[in-house]
């Protein structure tokens, strides 16, 4: 079975730009969740989707950042702009029922923005 | 506001134990999480406890007292690919967001 899979792994734009991270869930896992990694700080909690919907988005931090799940299946987050305290490791995981115990992560998207 | 402490970096033999600990103190409480990173690498499940007590899963325990807002992770017979960060997570009761430590470093030395 194929684990949650995030593309790109690397990403390095310029403050301004538009970046958009994508993230396929673990199928039939209805829950998806964004986590963001600034170096050195611990992981915070974006949002969460069951299915399509979004089910709690209170840790994105501005507008600038769009989160979508069409259909129910895969995920994008879209930064746009892109500014430099952005820079971290976006991480996507997927559980199965409601808040499923185990969510399973993917490897992360590493944005630099410079 | 929610807390999370755990300590930043551990050094332990190959083949000891070690106790990794965690405090919390947040706004509700339903389960807490222990994960395994590797540098570069995603976070994995090792262990949830949503009641008091120890869970036992091969080389690795966890418990969990809630009246202490306390859980530690014990690691047995350690080895060398023990080596990573280990994560403790909370999952509030009032949706199921995870929020995090920082994290703690463990270093196996032979």
């Amino acid at each position: 079975e194929a684990g949650v899979t995030q593309f790109p792994s690397h990403s390095v734009i310029e403050k301004g730009q538009t970046v958009t991270l994508r993230c396929d869930p673990i199928s039939g896992h209805d829950n998806l969740y964004w986590y963001r990694r600034v170096m050195g700080k611990e992981i915070k909690f974006l949002l969460h989707f069951v299915k399509e919907s979004k089910q709690d988005e209170s840790g994105m931090p501005n507008n600038r950042f769009l989160a979508e799940r069409t259909g129910g299946t895969y995920s994008t987050l879209k930064v746009q702009p892109a500014e430099l305290e952005d820079s971290g490791v976006y991480f996507c995981a997927s559980s199965q029922g409601l808040g499923g115990n185990e969510q399973f992560f993917g490897p992360g998207t590493r944005l630099t923005v410079l | 506001g929610q807390n999370i402490d755990q300590p930043t970096e551990m050094t332990a033999t190959e083949g000891a134990i070690v106790q990794i600990n965690c405090t919390y103190q947040t706004s509700g409480f339903n389960g807490l999480f222990w994960y395994q990173q590797h540098a570069g690498e995603a976070p994995t499940f090792l262990s949830y406890n949503v009641l008091d007590g120890l869970e036992e899963k091969g080389r690795f325990s966890s418990f969990l007292s809630r009246s202490k807002g306390y859980s530690y992770l014990l690691l047995k017979e350690l080895q060398m690919k023990d080596s990573a960060s280990y994560l403790c997570a909370v999952r509030l009761d009032s949706n199921y967001q995870l929020i995090w430590g920082a994290g703690t470093k463990l270093i196996i030395k032979p």
